[in-house]
Formats: C-alpha cells, sequence, structure tokens
C-alpha cells in the first residue's frame, strides 16, 4: 500500500524557510510515471498547489506563479523522498501543508490521487 | 488566469436525497476537471477525475459530468458517511486551480 509520511516543523519564524519531507512508501520518486507535488490549504487561500517534481530520464520542476522565486521542490533518490523548501515566510504562508501523488491510475489527468495527511505550519515569532 | 467558480458554498440535503455541486470555468478547460471530498481535519481524497472517471474504490452513487466550462458532482442517495466539503479542481498546463469548496450539511 503506498503511502505518504510527512514531517517538519509546526512553527517557523518571519522571513525564515520553511521546509518540509514527504517520504514515499510503496513507491519511487523516481518512477517514470507519477508526479510528486505540494498543496497547502488555508481559509483564506483555500486549497493552492504549489508545485512538483518528476522523473522522466531526467529530473523536472514546476512552480505556481504565486511563490514562484521563494519555492524549491528537491527529490531524495537516496531516501526515497521529496522536500519542499519556502523562503522569506510571512503570515501568509501559515497554512496545513500537503504532499500529494499524481499515480499510474490518474497519469497525465491532473488529478491528485494519494496525499499525504498534512502538517500545519504556523508563521509567528 | 483561469477562475473556477463553486456552487453554492453551502448545501442543506437529508439522507436519501440527491445533490448537484456545480464548477464554472472562466474558459474551456477541455476535460481536465476532478472532484475531491474532504473531511474535517483530514487530507481531500479524490472522488472523480477526466470529468467523470471514478477514483477507485469511490461508490457509485457519486457522478461527474460536463463539458467546456460547466462540470457538476451528483451525489445519488446521499449516506450519512457523504457529509463533508467537495471541492473541484481544474487541470491545464500552466495551473492546477481548485474551487472554492460546497460544504454538504445534514439538513
Amino acid at each position: 500500500q503506498v503511502q505518504l509520511q510527512q514531517s517538519g516543523p509546526g512553527l517557523v519564524k518571519p522571513s525564515q524557510t520553511l521546509s518540509l519531507t514527504c517520504a514515499i512508501s510503496g513507491d519511487s520518486v523516481s518512477s517514470n510515471i507519477a508526479t510528486w507535488n505540494w498543496i497547502r490549504q488555508s481559509p483564506s487561500r483555500g486549497l493552492e498547489w504549489l508545485g512538483r517534481t518528476y522523473y522522466r530520464s531526467k529530473w523536472y520542476y514546476e512552480y505556481a506563479v504565486s511563490v514562484r522565486g521563494r519555492v524549491t521542490i528537491n527529490p531524495d533518490t537516496s531516501k526515497n523522498h521529496f522536500s519542499l523548501q519556502l523562503k522569506s515566510v510571512t503570515a501568509e504562508d501559515t497554512a496545513v501543508y500537503y504532499c500529494a501523488r499524481i499515480g499510474r491510475a490518474v497519469s497525465g489527468t491532473g488529478a491528485f490521487d494519494l496525499w499525504g495527511l498534512g502538517t500545519v505550519v504556523t508563521v509567528s515569532s | 488566469d483561469i477562475q473556477m467558480t463553486q456552487s453554492p458554498s453551502t448545501l442543506s440535503a437529508s439522507v436519501g436525497d440527491r445533490v448537484t455541486i456545480t464548477c464554472r470555468a472562466s474558459q474551456r478547460i477541455n476535460h481536465w476537471m476532478a472532484w475531491y471530498q474532504q473531511k474535517p481535519g483530514k487530507a481531500p481524497e479524490l472522488l472523480i477525475y477526466e470529468v467523470s472517471n471514478l477514483a477507485s474504490g469511490v461508490p457509485s452513487r457519486f457522478s461527474g459530468r460536463g463539458s467546456g466550462t460547466e462540470f457538476t458532482l451528483t451525489i445519488s442517495g446521499l449516506q450519512p458517511d457523504d457529509f463533508a466539503t467537495y471541492y473541484c479542481q481544474q487541470y491545464n498546463s500552466y495551473s492546477r486551480l481548485f474551487g472554492q469548496g460546497t460544504k454538504l450539511e445534514i439538513k
């Protein structure tokens, strides 16, 4: 059974970098079919896709316009996980952060078929 | 940029009812539409992808349809477990946008 296990701090100070990790079990971050995404949810912004990484003979990265320049998503093949880094955070970045997969069954459709449990991240001094 | 408008924002219904939620896009999005169910404190779960395809394990009382700019999710014969918040989501080369959500409440 495929699972996504999230980890990372729940409290980040303003202007610092938010860092989260999503560990994959039952699938591979290097899959030639899946894509690996980060999505966040807040009362003010709703559900917001942040970006993704995927491997198709080489690594690809795509980021949402709203966070481009502040966000980095990186795969780690040795640990079979992928990470999110969001720089220069403000209170507006307070949200529940989810990692999510677009897997084989929904490949090419843009639908997220597997989600992590979510990490509540608060930006506050 | 594509805008997604989901309606209604709240829907009150009873067990056994048939309900429909609508999602309208500001421009054509072909067939790249998905629907999710979310319960309090939980991650969203995929119900329907590519307008009308049921995700694995999803009961057949859920159905999706639509084309162009208007899409619907219908639940036929509401069960107690169906009272939750529902989101639409569109996908294209440039974005993956979610609707604002519809909270389905017990009447």
